[in-house]
């Protein structure tokens, strides 16, 4: 079975603080994902990466940055957050140029940033 | 770039009914368009999907419907049963290859089926 671990299911920060959420993989996915899931407006795209060392913004990537130093991990970091930071983030990786192109998803991460 | 909207919102429907929940896409360039169900509490996992060249998808009970003219694409769920009761979102993106770009979301449905 394909493995999606994010480190933390939940976390509480205060405004300001620097966050990591780390996300691994287990099946040699060559992409992967962080969306950010909010009531009333879906899955939204903030980073992803296909490659080691390679990223490319979604359609929110402001306020945050994101790292792949390997091929299995991939974090998403938030450098000073902020109460409109408080949000569900989920972590997901595919296969590239093979397979169905299938999501497959980690169980979330919610931070609560007060 | 591309914007996916889903509708409607929240659905309820009587265990045995069908539910059918429709999304529009606007990148005419987008050819891969799965369906994710998010249970409650739990992560979202793919349930069904279709590809441009290919206008209706079925599987036991579900089926997708792809029109590429007028840019929508639909879920049907028939002889609907409570474990059928999640977040149903659509999302669309451009594939090639069996690589897979960005996928983007639309906003989700609520799905309850009522015993």
């Amino acid at each position: 079975d394909v493995k999606v671990t994010q480190s933390s299911r939940y976390l509480v920060k205060r405004t300001g603080e620097k966050v990591f959420l780390e996300c691994v993989q287990d099946m040699d996915h060559e992409n992967m994902f962080w969306y950010r899931q909010d009531p009333g407006l879906g899955l939204r795209l903030i980073y992803f990466s296909y490659d080691v060392k390679m990223k490319e913004k979604g359609d929110i990537p402001e306020g945050y940055s994101v790292s792949r130093e390997k091929k299995e991990r991939f974090s998403l970091i938030l450098e000073s957050a902020s109460t409109n930071q408080t949000s569900m983030y989920l972590c997901a990786s595919s296969f590239r140029g093979r397979g169905t192109g299938e999501l497959f998803f980690g169980e979330g991460s919610r931070l609560t940033v007060l | 770039g591309e914007n996916v909207e889903q509708h409607p919102s929240t659905l309820s429907v009587q265990e045995g009914d069908s539910a059918v929940i429709k999304c529009t896409y606007s990148d005419s360039a987008s050819n891969y368009f799965p369906w994710y169900k998010q249970e409650l509490g739990k992560r979202p996992q793919l349930i069904i999907d279709i590809r441009s060249n290919v206008g209706e998808k079925k599987d036991q009970r579900i089926a997708v419907t792809l029109n590429k003219t007028a840019k929508h694409f639909s879920l049907h769920i028939t002889e609907t049963q409570p474990e059928d009761s999640a977040v149903y979102f659509c999302a669309a993106s451009w594939a090639y290859g069996g690589a897979t770009n960005k996928l983007i979301f639309g906003t989700g449905t609520l799905l309850a089926v009522q015993p």
